[in-house]
């Protein structure tokens, strides 16, 4: 298996624009995680999935956040409108049956937004 | 809320010597896991070692230990014989059982010299 894959990995747009963040995970894990990485608050976790559906979605920081999930193998966060405090790193990480034997996570996409 | 703690930023360490992280934590559950990650500058997330909460046994896996002090909510990380490769940022996390929230702590960033 190819592991999590993640695109784009780098992303610079410029402030007001929409941006998408895009995820294939590992093919049978059925639960799906969206991070934002940060210096100063560090790992957040921002929404995840369990079979496709959201499950908790308290870690979005604001409206201007949304994920979906239409199948088992994609999954998109997007961003609109983008603001420069939104430059991170954000990761997508998938697991099977809860985690317990940790999550595996793709490569990330480092956000800019100027 | 469950909470982890890192409280060495930084460390460093002489190749082919052992350094011990540190990670504490706060819960009141008594079924739960604990991992660590490691992050080099690649960015991926990748994980180290895991333990289960209701094995006193402390996991390992080649060079890399832990020291599970579960009265004392502590989960220090041993690397022995530390390798130039070694050199990352190290995430502790706390997953309660029968959550699949990860929790991570803010990090330890470990550089190996020659």
């Amino acid at each position: 298996d190819a592991g999590v894959i993640q695109s784009p990995r780098h992303e610079v747009t410029e402030m007001g624009q929409e941006v998408t963040l895009r995820c294939k995970p590992i093919s049978g894990h059925n639960s799906l995680f969206w991070y934002r990485q940060t210096m100063m608050r560090g790992l957040e976790l921002l929404i995840y999935f369990n079979n496709n559906v959201p499950i908790d979605d308290s870690g979005m920081p604001e409206d201007r956040f949304s994920a979906k999930m239409p199948n088992a193998s994609f999954s998109t966060l997007k961003i609109q409108p983008s603001e420069p405090r939104d430059s991170a790193v954000y990761f997508c990480a998938s697991s099977f049956s809860g985690g317990n034997y940790g999550y595996t996570f793709g490569s990330g996409t480092r956000l800019t937004v100027v | 809320a469950q909470t982890v703690t890192q409280s060495q930023p930084e460390m460093s360490v002489q190749e082919a010597e052992t350094v011990t992280l540190s990670c504490t934590y706060d819960t009141s559950e008594s079924d739960y896991y604990l991992f660590w990650y490691k992050q080099p500058p690649s960015r991926q997330m990748i994980l180290v070692i895991r333990q289960e909460a209701y094995k006193q046994q402390n996991a390992t896996e080649n060079r890399f230990s832990v020291n599970f002090q579960k009265a004392a909510k502590s989960f220090s990380l041993k690397i022995s014989d530390s390798q130039l490769g070694d050199a990352a940022m190290y995430f502790c996390a706390f997953l309660r059982g029968g959550s699949e929230k990860l929790v991570f702590g803010k990090g330890t960033k470990l550089t190996v010299n020659p």
